[in-house]
């Protein structure tokens, strides 16, 4: 019974491309997101989100949007893709408020991109 | 930008001695701290937190050490398990508006049975 289920779990594509990676919560929590996991293993928020806010963090290129369909679902668009997008991608949810939006996070288990 | 670095990419021990995983910081702001544990093939899993006004908690087997001065935080894992073996990321939020959460780089830890 998956929590934070993402798709596809491997995507390999061409420069130029335009792809997406779904997610989807299961725990009923408010606030989505999704990191970045480059080659140095460096783990970096991309985006926060819920009903009411999208944080955005300022270095990621605008070729990236996620979309929400509804509460439980938060997608990762990404135009143009370049070589540097080649990374492993994470979904997580948590609950909103305080320090316990950091201890609830749950993660998918990440989308590894592959742009050739 | 790095704010938190790990900079031992690897540790084995033997099982049933203790595992000293470590993590410097470069922000003082950062007042808030937390260890996830990572398997392959998953998303890091939370594991345990210390707040800056304390310099020590302890979860079981898994007690986190916060050095202020120094800009030092340290995960024990005694005794440690083969099941141990993983990935440990320590973290932090900025402090008030959260958006921003920075990750070191991962200690890949190997118990030896």
């Amino acid at each position: 019974d998956t929590a934070v289920s993402q798709t596809p779990k491997y995507l390999v594509t061409q420069m130029g491309n335009d792809k997406s990676i779904k997610c989807e919560q299961n725990l009923g929590h408010d606030t989505m997101y999704w990191y970045k996991q480059d080659s140095k293993k460096f783990l970096k928020i991309m985006f926060s989100y819920n009903n009411k806010e999208l944080i955005i963090n300022e270095t990621v290129p605008n070729r990236f949007s996620p979309k929400s369909p509804d509460k439980a679902h938060l997608n990762l668009h990404i135009n143009s893709l370049e070589l540097g997008d080649s990374a492993v991608y994470f979904c997580a949810s948590s609950q909103e408020g305080g320090l316990a939006v950091w201890e609830t996070q749950y993660f998918g288990p990440g989308t590894r991109l592959l742009v050739l | 930008d790095q704010q938190v670095k790990q900079n031992s990419p690897s540790l084995s021990v033997q099982e049933g001695r203790i595992s000293i995983l470590n993590c410097d910081y470069t922000n003082s702001m950062f007042d808030y701290f937390l260890w996830y544990k990572k398997y392959p093939a998953e998303g890091p899993t939370f594991l345990i937190s210390i707040s800056s006004i304390k310099d020590k908690n302890e979860d079981g087997r898994f007690t986190v050490f916060l050095n202020k001065s120094a800009k030092h935080l340290s995960l024990h894992i005694v005794p440690s398990q083969p099941g141990d073996s993983a990935v440990y990321f320590c973290a932090a939020p900025t402090p008030g508006r959260g958006n921003q959460f920075y990750f070191g780089t991962g200690t890949s830890l190997t118990v030896i049975p």
